[in-house]
């Protein structure tokens, strides 16, 4: 059984501050990986995927550490827009096209 | 266009109606895909379509039939659901099989 797990939050952080998440998978064999946010009521929307040697795009940092099997989500200068529910997703694509698993999911409220 | 769209948005069903879901792309995307999403939780896949064939059906109760009638669109029929199945219907597609772009979803009622 494909797994992912991150912790639920929530996690209450100050305007401007940094924040980061993590996720680990069950799946050694795992090869594509996620984050989408999602605010409530509407659908998930892609921010990132996470590359072997990281990626950053603006304020957010990626990070996939396949030997402990986590992920990571670094955000700097939050702000808050940047509220939301973060789930890390993985895709275990088997040849074909597969479904994503998607963790809970952690929420995220930056305060003024 | 790099959306994906659905409609309708909103849904209220009795359980003895007959409805259908619709989700459209032209993105050129190959594969579509349907979840479930309850509140709080995370979505769940419910069927994948592959080149416009069924590649995955994830024991989903035949209430629920998918359809997909070209590359661009697809349906999901529903028949005789339950309360239950109350939900946020998403839809989903990707071209290489990773990154999935979502449809804003049905949120369905089952009176």
């Amino acid at each position: 059984r494909k797994e992912v797990e991150q912790d639920p939050g929530p996690f209450n952080v100050p305007e401007g501050a940094t924040v980061a998440f993590n996720c680990t998978y069950s799946n050694s064999a795992s090869q594509s990986f996620f984050w989408y946010r999602q605010d409530c009521r509407k659908e998930p929307k892609l921010l990132m995927s996470v590359y072997s040697s990281g990626n950053e795009d603006g304020r957010f940092t990626a990070q996939l550490n396949r030997a402990s099997q986590y992920i990571s989500l670094l955000i700097r200068d939050s702000k808050l827009s940047d509220s939301a529910t973060y789930l890390c997703v993985v895709n275990d694509p088997g040849g074909g096209a597969d479904g994503l698993t998607f963790g809970k999911g952690t929420h995220l409220i930056i305060q003024p | 266009d790099t959306e994906v769209t659905q409609t309708p948005k909103h849904l209220v069903m009795g359980m003895t109606n007959k409805k259908s879901l619709k989700c459209e792309q032209h993105m050129g995307h190959r594969a579509m895909y349907w979840y479930k999403q309850k509140a709080k939780k995370p979505p769940e896949l419910m069927f994948v379509y592959s080149y416009e064939k069924l590649s995955i059906n994830e024991s989903v109760p035949s209430r629920f039939s998918p359809e997909c009638p070209n590359s661009s669109l697809l349906n999901l029929h529903l028949h005789a659901l339950q309360p239950e199945d109350s939900a946020l219907y998403l839809c989903a597609s990707s071209q290489t099989y990773n990154e999935q772009f979502f449809g804003p979803g049905t949120r369905l009622t089952v009176l």
